[in-house]
């Protein structure tokens, strides 16, 4: 019973690229959501999903970045023209419901901007 | 909106001594949920132990137990018989009952000395 999958581990970007960060939840999980952590910070909430449905952005950054988590396949956080601000580790977790359960992280993605 | 305040410098700590992580909190909602997390030098977020508001008892698992004052919105993580493994970054998180969305403190360092 694999955990939550993200991928890649590291991803370097050159200012101005796009980054894609994927997120599989655990097996029976169709709620997602996305932290990010800059350095020396603790985790802040960006963004909710459910299959198909953005429920809650309300910690996403205006411009440059997107979330899906299509019908099939894993969630992506999609951050386009990266600047060196968004460097940082990304994390994804994901639970069965919403409410009262725990989330399980995945084990993150560490995003630098060169 | 909930806020995390975690404000100890970093601590070291003696092998096979216990030490305690000072947490506190501020929210508006009448039910919620406490958690603390180990972020090793590896960086994933490791699940240590779960508090809820209207639990009677302090919750306690293995070498962890949270000191729950509730009136005073302090929940203190406890590890008792530390041990080398135990170097890391502590995250204190709360969500409000019905939601995952956890907030987070900024976190204490703790390293563990033979």
């Amino acid at each position: 019973n694999a955990g939550v999958m993200q991928n890649p581990r590291h991803l370097v970007r050159r200012r101005g690229q796009e980054a894609r960060l994927r997120c599989s939840p655990m097996k029976g999980h169709s709620h997602v959501y996305w932290y990010r952590q800059l350095p020396e910070e603790g985790l802040k909430f960006m963004v909710y999903l459910q299959k198909e449905n953005i429920i809650d952005e309300s910690g996403m950054p205006k411009e440059r970045f997107s979330a899906e988590f299509p019908k099939e396949g894993p969630s992506i956080l999609r951050i386009q023209q990266v600047v060196r601000g968004d460097s940082a580790a990304y994390f994804c977790a994901s639970s069965p419901l919403e409410g009262n359960t725990e989330a399980f992280f995945g084990q993150g993605t560490r995003l630098t901007v060169v | 909106a909930q806020k995390i305040t975690q404000t100890q410098p970093g601590m070291f700590v003696q092998e096979k001594e216990a030490v305690t992580l000072d947490c506190t909190y501020d929210t508006s909602d009448p039910s919620y949920g406490l958690f603390w997390y180990k972020q090793p030098s590896s960086g994933e977020m490791i699940f240590l132990i779960y508090q809820g508001s209207y639990d009677q008892q302090n919750a306690t698992e293995g070498r962890y137990s949270l000191n729950f004052q509730k009136a005073r919105k302090s929940a203190n993580l406890v590890i008792s018989a530390s041990q080398l493994g135990d170097s890391a970054m502590y995250f204190c998180a709360m969500r409000p009952y019905g939601n995952n969305r956890l907030a987070f403190g900024k976190g204490n360092q703790v390293v563990v000395i033979p």
